[in-house]
């Protein structure tokens, strides 16, 4: 099946620096989505980009799926913005499933 | 609308013990899709219903059962509990319309956080 690796896996912000999460798939993919996971575990839906780039406020991001990878940017970062950052990869026609990465743990000081 | 919604939120159980996890998904939505999410293996697929068909099984033992109803809700089930089988529960739904190479956006709900002692 389908591999999900996401880079760095901590990452430590001052507030107000600017971030890039990175995801790289092994195999071309039509579903690519990105989450946050706050502190009660709920997945928070950031952007479902099979492919190009979508922003949204102060949070971006860019799938490039010819070259499988995805970037998520976060500008001007906030403490809110702390948790772990998930993407996910849909795992090819008829699997009906996500495969996740392992995250990347954000952590914004003040 | 409403999201995806989860009961319980906690559950305490003992090994050997069976368990019953609910999801409702959001109106109109008719796939459901269960994940169990653990330190140790991250966030794994479980199984993924429409229609009341399953339509794919992860890589769980026979344990792991799940089912859905015509309302499109969903229950998971795990038998015989294991100290192994704590972990965070999570149940998402999507718009799919039961097409072969169809993929959605999934949305997740709070999730269930089961420990076994």
């Amino acid at each position: 099946g389908i591999q999900v690796e996401q880079s760095p896996p901590d990452l430590i912000l001052q507030e107000g620096a600017n971030s890039t999460l990175r995801c790289n798939f092994s195999d071309s993919v039509n579903n690519l989505q990105w989450f946050h996971q706050n502190p009660w575990g709920q997945l928070i839906n950031l952007f479902y980009i099979p492919s190009g780039t979508k922003q949204n406020g102060r949070l971006s991001a860019t799938t490039v799926a010819t070259e499988r990878y995805s970037l998520l940017y976060i500008s001007s970062s906030q403490t809110t913005d702390s948790g772990v950052y998930f993407c996910a990869a849909w795992g090819g026609a008829g699997s009906y499933q996500l495969t996740f990465g392992k995250g990347t743990k954000l952590s914004v000081i003040p | 609308k409403a999201g995806v919604t989860q009961t319980p939120r906690y559950l305490i159980k003992t090994r050997g013990q069976q368990v019953t996890l609910s999801c409702s998904p959001i109106s109109g939505h008719r796939s459901v899709s269960w994940y169990q999410q653990t330190p140790g293996q991250g966030l794994q697929f479980l199984f993924e219903y429409f229609s009341e068909t399953q339509r794919n099984k992860g890589n769980f033992p026979g344990r792991f059962s799940g089912r859905q109803f015509s309302n499109s809700r969903s229950e998971m089930n795990v038998s015989t509990l294991e100290l192994g089988d704590s972990a965070l529960y999570l149940c998402a739904s999507s718009l799919a319309k039961g097409l072969q190479r169809e993929t959605y956006e999934q949305y997740f709900g709070p999730g269930t956080r089961l420990t076994v002692t």
